[in-house]
C-alpha cells in the first residue's frame, strides 16, 4: 500500500535557524504533494502544494518545498524560522487524481525564542 | 464558494452504542470525499475515501463503515462503538486539482 514517511518526529530549533523537514513517499506513479501546518489548538492549514511544473514550490509564510522524483521526496524548508512557526507539520501525498490522499505522521516543530 | 459542514463537534457515546457522523459539502459537484482520524503522534489516518456516490474505499479494517448516499454527503458509522474508537475524526473534500479541504472535526469520546 502507498505510504508517507516523515522521519523527524520532533524538531527543536532556535529562532533564525534554518529548517528542513523530510517527507518520503512510496507511490510509484504520478503524485500530487502537499504540506499542511497545524498550529496549537487550530485546524489544518495548507502551506503549499505541488501538482506539476517547477519542482521547487513556494508557499505561504516563507516556506518552500522541493520535489525530487528520483528520491521520492518532498522536503519542506525555511531559511529562518520564527517562534510563531511552532506547530505540527504534515506531509500529504495523493495519486494523480487525488483519489487517495495519505498523510505522514507529522513533525512537531518547537522554535525557541 | 465551497464549504464543508461536519457535525457534531463533540460527541460522548457509551460502549456498544451506534455512531453516525455526517459531512456535507456545498458549492462543488462530484468531489472526492475522505474520512480521517487524527491521533497524537500518528498524523491523519485515512479511514475511507469516495470518488462517487456509492463508491467507498476502505483503508483500515476496523469497527467503522462509511456511506455516500448523495453526491455531497459522506457518513461515518458504527453499529457498536468500542473504547478504541475514541478520537478526533475529520471529513475532507477535494478534486483532482485541489488540496483537501477539511471540516471542523468531531471529537468522539467512547465511555
Amino acid at each position: 500500500a502507498q505510504s508517507v514517511s516523515q522521519h523527524n518526529h520532533h524538531v527543536i530549533l532556535s529562532e533564525a535557524a534554518s529548517l528542513e523537514l523530510g517527507c518520503n513517499y512510496s507511490y510509484g506513479g504520478t503524485v500530487n504533494l502537499f504540506w499542511y501546518v497545524q498550529y496549537p489548538g487550530q485546524h489544518l492549514q495548507l502551506l503549499l502544494k505541488y501538482f506539476s511544473g517547477d519542482p521547487l514550490v513556494k508557499g505561504i509564510k516563507g516556506f518552500e518545498a522541493e520535489f525530487i522524483k528520483s528520491k521520492f521526496s518532498f522536503n519542506l524548508r525555511k531559511p529562518s524560522v520564527q517562534w510563531s512557526d511552532t506547530a505540527e507539520y504534515f506531509c500529504a501525498v495523493t495519486d494523480g487524481n487525488n483519489n487517495d490522499m495519505r498523510f505522514g505522521a507529522g513533525t512537531r516543530l518547537t522554535v525557541k525564542p | 464558494s465551497q464549504t464543508i459542514h461536519q457535525w457534531p463537534a463533540t460527541l460522548v457515546q457509551p460502549v456498544g452504542s451506534p455512531l453516525s457522523l455526517e459531512c456535507t459539502v456545498e458549492g462543488t459537484s462530484n468531489p472526492n470525499l475522505y474520512w480521517y482520524r487524527q491521533a497524537a503522534g500518528r498524523g491523519l489516518q485515512l479511514l475511507f475515501y469516495s470518488v462517487g456516490i456509492g463508491q467507498i474505499s476502505s483503508e483500515v479494517p476496523q469497527n467503522l463503515s462509511a456511506s455516500r448516499p448523495q453526491d455531497r454527503q459522506f457518513i461515518l458509522s458504527s453499529k457498536k462503538l468500542l473504547l478504541s474508537d475514541s478520537g478526533f475524526y475529520l471529513c475532507a473534500w477535494g478534486t483532482g486539482r485541489t488540496e483537501a479541504f477539511f471540516g471542523q472535526g468531531t471529537r468522539l469520546t467512547v465511555v
